[in-house]
C-alpha cells in the first residue's frame, strides 16, 4: 500500500526537452507539495497545493508548472529543461491545510538527470 | 530567509552508544518543529512534530526535546543500532508561516 507514489523514479533527458513528473497520494490528505533536493542534499519547498489550490509558490523559474487535477494528485511539468534542473524531486502530502502542524509523508523521489 | 542549523553535520558512533544532536532555529516567532529520519535511497519519514515549549516526545529508543525560548531542539538516540544509520532532519515553521524550512541534517553512522 504505497501512501505517496511518484513516477517515474528516474528520468534522463536532453537539455531543452519538456518533461512531467506525476505524484499521487492515497492518504486522503488535503495538501500536497513538491520539494527539490539540491546538490548539497538540502530539501527546499517549491510548491504546495491545498485541495487543488496553489498556496505556496516559491521563487522557482516559471519553466516549472505544477498542476493538481484533484486533491490526490499533484504533477510537475518542466519546460525547456536545463542542466541545473538535475536534482531529486520529492512529492509529499499532509493532512492539515498548511502542512505545518501535521507530519508530511514523502514519496520515493524522482531523480532527474539533464544531459 | 530563516536560519535552521543542525549540528554536528555528521557523526560516527559505535553500536550501543547513546548520542544526541541539535537543531537551532529562530526563537522569536515559533509555531512548530518537525524531525524526520532519512535513510539512504529512501524518502524522509516523520519522527516527531513538536509545538510546545518543553515538549518531550519519544518513539522507541529515539526521543526529542524542545526549547522554543532559546531556539533549539535535541534529538537523542539511546543504545544506537546500525539500523539507526540515517540523516536526521529538522524543519521549522514560524508563526504565521505555511511551509517547512529544513535544516541540512545530521548524518549518523552506527558502526558494529
Amino acid at each position: 500500500d504505497t501512501a505517496v507514489s511518484q513516477t517515474p523514479k528516474y528520468l534522463v533527458t536532453q537539455m531543452g526537452n519538456d518533461k512531467s513528473i506525476k505524484c499521487e497520494q492515497n492518504l486522503g490528505h488535503d495538501t500536497m507539495y513538491w520539494y527539490k533536493q539540491d546538490s548539497k542534499k538540502f530539501l527546499k519547498i517549491m510548491f504546495s497545493y491545498n485541495n487543488k489550490e496553489l498556496i505556496i509558490n516559491e521563487t522557482v523559474p516559471n519553466r516549472f508548472s505544477p498542476k493538481s487535477p484533484d486533491k490526490a494528485h499533484l504533477n510537475l511539468h518542466i519546460n525547456s529543461l536545463e542542466l541545473g534542473d538535475s536534482a531529486v524531486y520529492f512529492c509529499a502530502s499532509s493532512q492539515d491545510t498548511f502542512g505545518t502542524y501535521n507530519e508530511q509523508f514523502f514519496g520515493p523521489g524522482t531523480r532527474l538527470t539533464v544531459l | 530567509i530563516l536560519n535552521v542549523e543542525q549540528s554536528p553535520q555528521s557523526l560516527h558512533v559505535q553500536e550501543g552508544d547513546s548520542t544526541n544532536f541539535t537543531c537551532s532555529f529562530p526563537s522569536s516567532n515559533f509555531y512548530a518543529l518537525h524531525w524526520y529520519r532519512w535513510e539512504t535511497a529512501k524518502s524522509p519519514e516523520a519522527l516527531f512534530v513538536m509545538t510546545l515549549n518543553g515538549d518531550e516526545k519519544k518513539k522507541g529508543r529515539i526521543s526529542a526535546t524542545l526549547n522554543t525560548k532559546e531556539g533549539y531542539s535535541y534529538l537523542y538516540i539511546k543504545g544506537s543500532q546500525p539500523e539507526d544509520s540515517a540523516t536526521y532532519l529538522c524543519a521549522f515553521i514560524p508563526g504565521g508561516g505555511n511551509k517547512l524550512t529544513f535544516g541540512t541534517g545530521t548524518q549518523l553512522k552506527v558502526e558494529l
